[in-house]
């Protein structure tokens, strides 16, 4: 089956860093990609998202990156926030599947 | 807010009883998916209906079963509670399949 997994389970950064999230899929076949966060408590929210026939998208202070070589994501945050601490999921959506198939997360603490 | 319904926000019931989780998609979104999520745990795909119809199943016991009505919304029927079913349950929907998927703010359900 698909394996989504993460390279480190936990991240602190302090508030005013960059951080990187990363994340390892081992389906060749992925051609979609999303990134979520999820708050203590609540559901997951949808930060950002990358096809596979991109290498990098921007949005607001966040970027994905897309490494098709070595099946490598990352979520990079600008001027990390304390509201920025949370459960960080990537999913990918294998060509043809029905469903999104998710990581296991990092957990982001931003230090004041 | 993600404009995907889902109640109750949280339920507890004895092991051995029948309880029913119900989802409301967001308007215009055929598809539903059903997500079950441990303490500290990833997101665990359950099922997955599209437009009143089962399109894909995954890790679902068979004492649960799910269902798409005519008017879009899900039900997601969990029956002879165990301990362990104790879980967030999330609810999602997407325009079609495949696309990204928006969450609910989940269901809590405490087994006692």
């Amino acid at each position: 089956g698909e394996s989504v997994g993460l390279h480190l389970p936990t991240l602190s950064v302090q508030e005013g860093d960059n951080s990187i999230i990363n994340c390892a899929y081992s389906n060749s076949a992925s051609d979609y990609f999303i990134w979520y966060k999820q708050e203590s408590g609540k559901g997951p929210q949808f930060i950002i998202d990358i096809r596979s026939n991109m290498d990098k998208r921007q949005g607001q202070r966040v970027t994905v990156l897309l490494n098709k070589t070595v099946k490598h994501l990352s979520l990079q945050i600008a001027a990390t926030q304390p509201g920025d601490s949370a459960v960080y999921f990537c999913a990918e959506n294998p060509t043809g599947a029905n469903n999104l198939f998710f990581g296991t997360g990092t957990r982001l603490t931003v230090i004041p | 807010d993600s404009g995907v319904t889902q109640t109750p926000k949280h339920l507890i019931t004895a092991t051995g009883q029948r309880v029913t989780l119900r989802c409301s998609p967001r308007s215009g979104d055929l598809s539903v998916y059903w997500y079950q999520q441990s303490l500290d745990q990833g997101l665990q795909f359950l099922i997955q209906y599209y437009n009143g119809e089962e399109r894909a199943k995954g890790n679902i016991l068979e004492r649960f079963s799910a269902q798409q009505f005519p008017d879009l919304h899900s039900e997601l029927n969990l029956s002879s509670l165990e301990l362990g079913d104790s879980a967030l349950y999330f609810c999602a929907s997407s325009v079609i399949t495949g696309n990204t998927i928006y969450f609910g703010e989940g269901s809590w359900l405490t087994v006692v």
